[in-house]
């Protein structure tokens, strides 16, 4: 069955850096598009970053464009985002999430778990 | 970006009742590319409506999406107990993609 498992969250300082890594399974990486999405304590949900089948283009929210980079090795079955001059608002669940395009512009169908990030002094 | 606004925020029901929860867009969604998604505390959340009115796999006919261009809905016949929990719209038609800020369905 389709897994996603984030890992890498913590607790960091402000203008620190953190990698998140998403390891999949269950399907085929390199057919889809991928995506970051974060959740802030009883927050909604927010899209943070997405991906190409391919890694060859990438997509950014404002609030963090700049800061994060979300990259991709297929081969590793792997997903990473990351995360540089961390905000105290980058406080928040990251959740990996697959689209069903190649190009992250479709209908995302699966999430992981989710790991926790907390910056803070 | 397009703002996807959810009401009500909470819907007290019982179970067996229906709901019904909306979700405006501020502008047109691209060819219905909205889906609806349900979350219960801790847990990531689970896709139950894409394009607007098709149920993910293994989702309960009692959960079905309607609507096109700014106005959405999703309605839940039947309510049972698992369904108490928090929903969220999300448009992916038109970049970057946006998520409503949510509607609480909660045991009366």
């Amino acid at each position: 069955q389709v897994q996603l498992v984030e890992s890498g969250g913590g607790v960091v300082q402000p203008g620190r850096s953190l990698r998140l890594s998403c390891a999949v399974s269950g399907f085929t990486l390199r057919n889809y598009g991928m995506h970051w999405v974060r959740q802030a304590p009883g927050k909604g949900l927010e899209w943070v970053a997405g991906i190409w089948y391919d890694g060859s283009n990438q997509n950014y929210a404002d609030s963090v464009r700049g800061r994060f980079t979300i990259s991709r090795d297929n081969a590793k079955n792997t997903l990473w985002l990351q995360m540089n001059s961390l905000r105290v608002e980058d406080t928040a669940v990251y959740y990996c999430a697959r689209d069903e395009a190649v190009a992250a512009n479709g209908n995302v169908d699966y999430w992981g778990q989710g790991t926790l990030v907390t910056v803070s002094s | 970006e397009i703002v996807l606004t959810q009401s009500p925020g909470t819907l007290s029901l019982s179970p067996g009742e229906s709901a019904t929860l909306s979700c405006r867009a501020s502008q047109n969604v691209a060819a219905g590319y909205l889906a609806w998604y349900q979350q219960n505390p801790g847990q990531a959340p689970r896709l139950l409506i894409y394009g607007a009115s098709s149920r993910a796999t293994g989702i309960p006919d009692r959960f079905s999406g309607s609507g096109s261009g700014t106005d959405f809905t999703l309605t839940i016949s039947r309510l049972e107990p698992e369904d108490f929990a928090v929903y969220y719209c999300q448009q992916y038609g038109t970049s970057p993609r946006t998520f409503g800020q949510g509607t609480t369905v909660e045991i009366k």
